[in-house]
């Protein structure tokens, strides 16, 4: 069946420096990749996705990137602060298919400051 | 424009009773899907309406279950609740249709079964 790995499940890095988080997913229909922060005790924010006709999209300090043949899609976090500590979940759907959402199992970043 | 609203936020029920959870998308709207959170597992998928259609189903039993409105608010509903049904149950609405695919979640209603 569908399956979304995503690495690692926790991250601390230093404040200012970068983070990667990396997933995987399984369905070769997945056409749309989205990514979500969640803050404790609140809902899942939507941070940036990617659709499967880009290889790569920029938002300020958030990146993502999507390599289609692998299929393999990352979370690029850089000059991090104390905010950007939270879980974040990637998710990948056949958006204009099944509209079914997989979701990763979260990673948890600590920023240290 | 208002966000996604679920009801009620917190909820305790016991073993073997039933519960149903109410979900009111963001307007114009007509997809929502209905996921189960828990500390172990993740996001799990539970089921998406489209248009009081059921479109999808993840893999839980039967005692799970969901409707839609013509209004696009839907329910979802668990018989027979058991211990391992505590948890966080957030509902996302989206368009839908079109090239719009993007997905906004509510607050969540957190079950308790004891």
């Amino acid at each position: 069946g569908e399956n979304v790995e995503q690495h690692p499940s926790t991250l601390s890095v230093q404040e200012g420096d970068s983070a990667v988080i990396k997933c995987t997913y399984s369905d070769s229909a997945s056409n749309y990749f989205p990514w979500y922060k969640q803050e404790l005790g609140k809902r899942p924010q939507l941070i940036i996705d990617i659709r499967s006709n880009v290889g790569e999209k920029k938002d300020q300090r958030i990146a993502v990137t999507l390599n289609k043949t692998a299929k393999h899609f990352s979370l690029h976090i850089t000059e991090t602060q104390p905010e950007d500590s939270a879980v974040y979940f990637c998710a990948a759907s056949n958006a204009s298919g099944t509209y079914k959402y997989i979701f990763g199992t979260g990673t948890r970043l600590k920023v240290l400051a | 424009k208002a966000g996604v609203t679920q009801t009620p936020r917190y909820l305790i029920k016991t073993r073997g009773q039933q519960v149903t959870l109410s979900c009111s998308p963001i307007s114009g709207h007509r997809s929502v899907s209905w996921y189960q959170q828990t500390p172990g597992q993740g996001l799990q998928f539970l089921f998406e309406y489209f248009s009081e259609t059921q479109r999808n189903k993840g893999n839980f039993p039967g005692r799970f279950s969901g409707r839609q409105f013509s209004n696009s608010r839907s329910e979802m509903n668990v018989s027979t609740l058991e211990l391992g049904d505590s948890a966080l149950y957030l509902c996302a609405s989206s368009f839908g249709t079109g090239t719009s695919y993007e997905q906004y979640f509510g607050p969540g209603t957190r079950l308790t079964v004891t």
